[in-house]
């Protein structure tokens, strides 16, 4: 149980043009799911944390107009990284957590953004 | 501040031990998560310590002081899929993970 799919796996867009990524939770009924971005051979950075039908909160520091996020629904999530860059490019991962109080989450398989 | 700090990178043999240690300094404390994470892949959950002690689970096993605040992560007869990194994650007063860098665990034949 507690499956977390990410899509796409993988994107290469042109400078200056938005790209969404979904994540789901294809068994459990996400509470809260969480966006990080990791560059290599670095650990994670949290992004943002959505809870179904509410504004996301952004971290410090992340654009909340460049990197919009939409949790429409207990089991979906969207990311759209709007007029990406070059260096927008890193690997973008989704978690999710179900329930109040329950803080284990469960992560996609990550998708990873090139921008040229 | 608030600070996980976990050894950059470590080297063993297959068949061996071996124990990654982290500490860390948070603004409360709701319990200490270990991740594994492979090269190009998402992190997987290995274990949750929110009382100190030693928990077990196959191979590994993960333990915590919480007034040192000192977590290790125990890998026992270790594998060569057991190459990845290791990640050391605090939960806040807030509920808010706090990560560390992560462990890079190097497996040798």
């Amino acid at each position: 149980g507690a499956v977390v799919s990410q899509h796409p796996s993988w994107v290469i867009c042109k400078s200056g043009t938005s790209v969404k990524i979904e994540c789901r939770s294809l068994d459990f009924q996400a509470t809260t799911m969480f966006w990080y971005r990791q560059f290599p051979k670095q650990s994670l950075m949290l992004m943002a944390t959505s809870n179904e039908g509410s504004k996301a909160t952004y971290e410090q520091g992340v654009e909340k107009d460049k990197f919009l996020i939409n949790h429409a629904s207990l089991t979906l999530s969207t990311l759209t990284v709007t007029s990406a860059h070059p260096e927008d490019s890193s690997f973008y991962i989704c978690s999710a957590s179900e329930g109040q109080g329950f803080y284990e989450q469960y992560f996609g398989p990550g998708t990873r953004l090139t921008v040229t | 501040g608030q600070n996980i700090d976990q050894p950059t990178e470590m080297t063993a043999t297959e068949g061996a031990i071996v124990q990654i240690n982290c500490t860390y300094q948070t603004s409360g404390f709701n319990g200490l998560f270990w991740y594994q994470q492979h090269a190009g892949e998402a992190p997987t959950f290995l274990s949750y310590n929110v009382l100190d002690g030693l928990e077990e689970k196959g191979r590994f096993s993960s333990f915590l002081s919480r007034s040192k605040g000192y977590s290790y992560l125990l890998l026992k007869e270790l594998q060569m899929k057991d190459s990845a990194s290791y990640l050391c994650a605090a939960l806040d007063s807030n509920y808010q993970l706090i990560w560390g860098a992560g462990t890079k665990l190097i497996i040798k034949p």
